[in-house]
């Protein structure tokens, strides 16, 4: 079946720190990934995307790159600033456009 | 732009009693979802509605029944709460098309069956 498995938190770091949120995916076919981000009290969005192999998605200082060879969709901010915290979820999808996700990052980041 | 919204918010119920999540979108979009988020599980699909009329199980199904009232609203109901029901649910909503499969979310509804 497909699957994702994400880094457990939580993480906590300072501002300015480097964020890196490993994702790896288990998938039948050629998935399309997504990383999504739930701040506090709120639903779900989308943060960014990537649908095929080499693909780089980015948003908000945030990237990450779409690798086939390691099954990998990790997400990385260079400097973090406190209103970055937030749940970071992974996620993939396949023909028929579900969602398969991962259990979600909890990420903090200290003034 | 509304998007996606839920209601109600917070819930609570006895083991046993019914209730019905309401979920509406105005994006037009076809299809529509079901998610339970529990701590350290991410998101499970109890069900969807790839258009209006149609409902296909998700991951875990059992306790819940849905319907696709029109384009724009799907609901959840619960027959029977369970403390076992007792999560957060989100509406989603998607175009379906490829390039396309982005899922906009609704804020939420915290439900605590006792």
């Amino acid at each position: 079946g497909n699957s994702v498995t994400q880094m457990e938190g939580p993480v906590t770091l300072s501002e300015e720190a480097f964020l890196t949120i490993n994702c790896t995916y288990t998938a039948t076919g050629y998935p399309s990934l997504f990383w999504y981000v739930q701040y506090p009290g709120e639903g779900l969005q989308l943060l960014l995307k990537a649908t095929k192999a080499d693909d780089k998605g980015s948003n908000k200082g945030f990237e990450a790159t779409y690798r086939k060879e390691t099954t990998s969709f990790h997400l990385e901010k260079g400097s973090v600033q406190v209103s970055d915290s937030a749940v970071y979820f992974c996620a993939l999808s396949l023909n028929d456009y579900k969602l398969s996700f991962g259990a979600g990052t909890t990420v903090t980041v200290r003034a | 732009n509304a998007g996606v919204t839920q209601t109600p918010k917070f819930q609570v119920l006895k083991t046993g009693q019914s209730m019905t999540l309401q979920c509406a979108q105005d994006m037009n979009h076809n299809s529509m979802y079901w998610y339970r988020q529990d701590p350290g599980m991410g998101l499970r699909l109890i069900y969807y509605s790839a258009s209006e009329g149609t409902t296909d199980k998700g991951e875990v199904p059992n306790g819940y029944n849905v319907s696709r009232l029109n384009k724009r609203e799907f609901s959840l109901r619960l027959e029977s709460a369970a403390p076992s029901q007792t999560s957060v649910y989100f509406c989603a909503s998607s175009e379906d098309r490829p390039g396309w499969e982005t899922q906009y979310f609704g804020p939420g509804t915290r439900l605590l069956v006792l």
